[in-house]
């Protein structure tokens, strides 16, 4: 079973500033099968990122997810104030056909 | 616009059942597998269950196979999940989720119901 970790646990930032987020995978996962999600206190997961480093419908030009292999990484260029949030990975598996999301970062005020 | 509205859950004592039930909106319910995902109280997500669009295949995490059953009424856009032989560790909100065509990510999510195991 592939392993998730997502590093920092909180990411403390003021507007305006980049925020770079890490997650890496215990072993190689195409890059099609990555997804990131931005979850709001009290609200549910949306999806942000997938394959990588397509933005969902709607998600602003200011995330941007990259990365391949092992290591993949999801910035934020501007922060606004209401990108303030948890963020999330997650990753596919076909065979046996399972999910698997990292523990998530949250980005905090400074 | 499309909408998913989680209901049925709520506290149930150890050992106990529950059937959580989420009625789908805004988008053709029968061409999309679906999926429900869950969140501990101040934990990350954890994938619970999925089936695909006619129902035919399903899928479960470790922690739950056996014990839970996921199925799906495409006449009646709904998509449920049945869980036996509940423990503390089950207690989490769960979150109806629909996946993308090729199946690999969540699209879209609805607001999830709390449910609770304790004595």
């Amino acid at each position: 079973e592939i392993v998730l970790t997502q590093s920092p646990g909180t990411l403390s930032l003021s507007p305006g500033e980049r925020a770079t987020l890490s997650c890496r995978a215990s072993q190689s996962v195409s890059r099609h099968y990555i997804a990131w999600y931005q979850q709001k206190a009290g609200q549910a997961p949306r999806l942000l990122i997938y394959a990588a480093s397509s933005r969902a419908t709607g998600v602003p030009d200011r995330f941007s997810g990259s990365g391949s292999g092992t290591d993949f990484t999801l910035t934020i260029s501007r922060l606004e104030p209401e990108d303030f949030a948890v963020y999330h990975c997650q990753q596919y598996e076909s065979s046996p056909r399972r999910f698997t999301f990292g523990p998530g970062t949250k980005v905090d005020i400074k | 616009e499309v909408q998913l509205l989680e209901s049925g859950g709520g506290l149930v004592h150890p050992g106990g059942s529950l059937r959580l039930s989420c009625s789908a909106s805004g988008f053709t319910f029968s061409t999309y597998g679906m999926s429900w995902v869950r969140q501990a109280p101040g934990k990350g997500l954890e994938w619970v269950s999925g089936i695909s669009s006619t129902g035919d295949s399903t899928y479960f995490a470790d922690s739950v196979k056996g014990r839970f059953t996921i199925s799906r009424d495409n006449s009646k856009n709904a998509l449920y999940l049945q869980m036996n032989s509940l423990t503390a560790e089950d207690t989490a909100v769960y979150y109806c989720a629909k996946f993308t065509i090729n199946w690999y990510y969540f699209e879209y999510w609805g607001q999830g119901t709390l449910v609770t195991v304790s004595s």
